[in-house]
């Protein structure tokens, strides 16, 4: 059984700084996905890594992939106030056919000015 | 167009009513998934979809009936539910080579359900 684990769970931070929020997960994946929730709202996808070494930056936010350790980051530089959010890493099982994402539990991220 | 469109945005509906979710997407995908989210949890897979044809259901209760009337469509047929089923439900898709070439998994803006 796939399991995802992401911390932390809770995050309040500074405007300006820099942080990282981790991901691992159990088995074997040939996708890793970030996606961000504002309260209330769906999900909206941030980056999808699909190969080991992956690295995808937009903005403040980086993420990267290291399939050997299982394990994907999310780094958030310089921090603004609009990124108050809850992050979720999602990953899907290798193999070919459809299958469904395993969610981390979310890391809530609150941004203070 | 990279949109799943989901509706009804907002759904009351009462333990002996039948109601259906809808969603929908123009992208091509042959994956389509149903999630259910609680408030503060993860989104959970329900359902999934390739190909028009069921091939992963995660041991939902059967009040809960999917339905793939063709590959740009999908519905949630919800019948006799309960309380604890009030939770926000996804609907996403994505492309599916059938040789593990997926790539981004597209969300629609859900249904938030409230059952009374």
């Amino acid at each position: 059984e796939l399991k995802v684990e992401q911390n932390p769970l809770f995050l309040s931070m500074q405007e300006g700084k820099n942080y990282t929020i981790y991901c691992n997960y159990s088995t074997t994946s040939d996708r890793l996905y970030w996606y961000r929730q504002d309260p209330g709202k769906s999900l909206e996808s941030l980056f999808v890594l699909l190969s080991n070494g992956a690295v995808k930056q937009e903005g403040r936010l980086m993420a990267s992939l290291d399939t050997k350790a299982r394990l994907s980051t999310l780094h958030i530089t310089a921090a603004v106030h609009d990124l108050s959010a809850t992050y979720f890493c999602a990953v899907g099982e290798s193999g070919g056919g459809a299958d469904g994402l395993t969610f981390g539990k979310g890391t809530h991220l609150i941004i203070q000015p | 167009d990279t949109e799943v469109t989901q509706t009804p945005k907002h759904l009351v509906m009462g333990m002996t009513n039948k109601k259906s979710l809808k969603c929908e997407q123009h992208m091509g995908h042959r994956a389509m998934y149903w999630y259910k989210q609680k408030a503060k949890k993860p989104p959970e897979l329900m359902f999934v979809y390739s190909y028009e044809k069921l091939s992963i259901n995660e041991s939902v209760p059967s009040r809960f009936s999917p339905e793939c009337p063709n590959s740009s469509l999908l519905n949630l047929h919800l019948h006799a539910l309960q309380p604890e089923d009030s939770a926000l439900y996804l609907c996403a898709s994505s492309q599916d080579s059938g040789a593990g070439g997926r790539v981004r998994a597209f969300f629609g803006q859900g249904t938030r359900l409230t059952v009374v």
